[in-house]
């Protein structure tokens, strides 16, 4: 079975630091590029960040630029998200996702863990 | 950036009925556009993939049309289990892999 499990979320004061957890099973792990995209409550779901094949390649939201940084360990089948200099409004579930498809065939978000709660808050 | 626009923000329904969801994009994003479920505590789960794909799984009742800009989620025959919030995201291009609002869609 094709599972993502994310770990390592809590209560942080703003300007602290956090670091997520995505551990991946049921597939080849190298074969995919790794999303983290987040949910709160009065903004929906907002994409924030991607990591390719083998790390070389590491993308994220404008607003997160320069504060969450996206990582991954192909040997343990794990992809991370550095989180500093938090602010109230990263305040959100954060949930990793496969990305399947790209090139001629449509990308998209399949399957999705089950999010790891990050509250910013003093 | 591409922009995703969802209509309605939410919509009152009964069981058994049928409901439109419009996304529309502020740019062409050809057919590579995808509909998520999400419902309170649970994953997002995709529905439709290059805006008409049932994925394999999902109810024969969730059907996705459109391309260019304007597509559409028809869900027929609802189910209780459909109550969630639904969400467009388009794969055209990217970063940033952009979703629209979501629409919430509750039981009347």
């Amino acid at each position: 079975e094709v599972q993502l499990v994310e770990s390592g979320g809590g209560l942080v004061q703003p300007g602290g630091s956090l670091i997520l957890s995505c551990a991946a099973s049921g597939f080849i792990f190298s074969d995919y590029w790794i999303h983290w995209v987040r949910h709160s409550p009065g903004k929906g779901l907002e994409w924030v960040s991607r990591i390719n094949l083998d790390g070389t390649d590491r993308r994220c939201a404008d607003s997160v630029k320069g504060r969450l940084t996206i990582s991954r360990d192909n040997a343990e089948n794990t992809v991370y998200l550095q989180m500093n200099s938090l602010r109230v409004e990263d305040t959100a579930v954060y949930y990793c996702t496969r990305a399947v498809g790209g090139g001629d065939v449509p990308g998209r978000f399949d399957p999705w863990g089950q999010g790891t709660l990050v509250t910013v808050s003093s | 950036d591409i922009q995703m626009t969802q209509s309605p923000s939410s919509l009152s329904a009964s069981v058994g009925d049928t409901v439109t969801i419009s996304c529309r994009a502020s740019q062409y994003v050809s057919r590579n556009l995808n509909w998520y479920q999400h419902k309170p505590g649970k994953a997002p789960k995709l529905l439709i993939y290059a805006a008409s794909t049932l994925k394999s799984g999902a109810p024969s009742r969730f059907r996705g049309s459109g391309s260019g800009t304007d597509f559409t989620l028809t869900i027929s025959n609802l189910q209780p289990e459909d109550f969630a919030t639904y969400y467009c995201q388009q794969s055209y291009s990217t970063p940033p892999d952009t979703f629209g609002q979501g629409t919430r869609l509750e039981i009347k």
